[in-house]
C-alpha cells in the first residue's frame, strides 16, 4: 500500500533555529498536507498544497509540493517553544480518497 | 463555527465491556473518518464514510469493532467486547467533498483495564 516516510522520528533544536522536515513516498500524490499535533489534542492542519512545485507560507512555516509529486518539505523558521509537537505529513491521491499519513516527527525546542 | 465534537474525552472501562464513542462532524462536511492513534502504530485509519455510506472499513481491526453513521451529523464507533489492546486515542475527523483538508476532533482516550 501507499506509505509516507518521515524521518528522523525525533528532532531537537534550539529556540531561534530553523528546522526542515521532509516527507517522501514511492507513490504519487495530488495533494500534500502538513499537520501539527499538540499533546492531548487532535492534529491541526497547518498547510495544504495542491500543485506540483507549489510553495506556500503560513507565518513562519513554509511548505513545498515536490516537482515529482512524491515528496514535500516543511520549514519552520526562527523556532519558538510553542512549536513543540508532532508534525505529520499526509497525502491524497484523489479528491474523495482517504488520506495517507506519515508516522510523524516529534519536535523539541530547547529554550 | 464548532469543530468536530467527540465524546467522551476519556473512558476507562474493564475488559469485556462495550464501549461507544461518538462524533459530530462539522456541519456541511460530507466525509467522516475514524482514526486510532497509539505510540507503536501511529495514526491508523479505521473506517471512512462519504455521505453517510461506509466506503472503506479495511482498517477495522476485527469484528469487535463496528461503526455507523445514521445521518450527516452523527457517527458512532463501537467496540464489543473491549480488550486491553484496544487502549488508544480514537479520533474522528471530517472534511468537505472535493478537498483533502481533514479537520480532527480532540479525540477520545480509551483505557481498557
Amino acid at each position: 500500500g501507499q506509505q509516507l516516510n518521515q524521518s528522523p522520528q525525533s528532532m531537537f533544536i534550539q529556540e531561534g533555529e530553523d528546522v526542515s522536515m521532509n516527507c517522501t513516498s514511492s507513490s504519487i500524490f495530488n495533494t500534500w498536507l502538513w499537520y501539527k499535533q499538540d499533546p492531548g489534542e487532535g492534529p491541526v492542519l497547518l498547510i495544504a498544497l495542491y500543485k506540483a512545485g507549489e510553495l506556500t507560507s503560513n507565518g513562519r512555516l513554509t511548505a513545498q509540493f515536490g516537482i515529482t509529486r512524491k515528496d514535500s518539505f516543511l520549514n519552520i523558521s526562527a523556532s519558538i517553544p510553542s512549536d513543540v509537537g508532532i508534525y505529520f505529513c499526509a497525502g491524497l491521491t484523489g479528491a474523495n480518497s482517504k488520506l495517507t499519513f506519515g508516522k510523524g516527527i516529534t519536535l523539541s525546542v530547547r529554550p | 463555527d464548532a469543530g468536530v465534537i467527540q465524546s467522551p474525552r476519556h473512558e476507562v472501562t474493564e475488559m469485556g465491556q462495550e464501549v461507544t464513542l461518538r462524533c459530530k462532524p462539522i456541519s456541511g462536511h460530507n466525509s467522516l473518518f475514524w482514526y486510532r492513534q497509539t505510540m507503536m502504530r501511529g495514526l491508523e485509519l479505521l473506517i471512512y464514510f462519504n455521505n453517510n455510506v461506509p466506503i472503506d472499513d479495511s482498517g477495522m481491526p476485527e469484528d469487535r469493532f463496528s461503526a455507523k453513521m445514521p445521518n450527516a451529523s452523527f457517527s458512532t464507533l463501537k467496540i464489543q467486547p473491549s480488550e486491553p489492546r484496544d487502549s488508544a486515542v480514537y479520533f474522528c475527523a471530517s472534511r468537505p467533498f472535493f478537498t483533502g483538508e481533514l479537520f480532527f476532533g480532540e479525540g477520545s482516550r480509551l483505557t481498557v483495564l
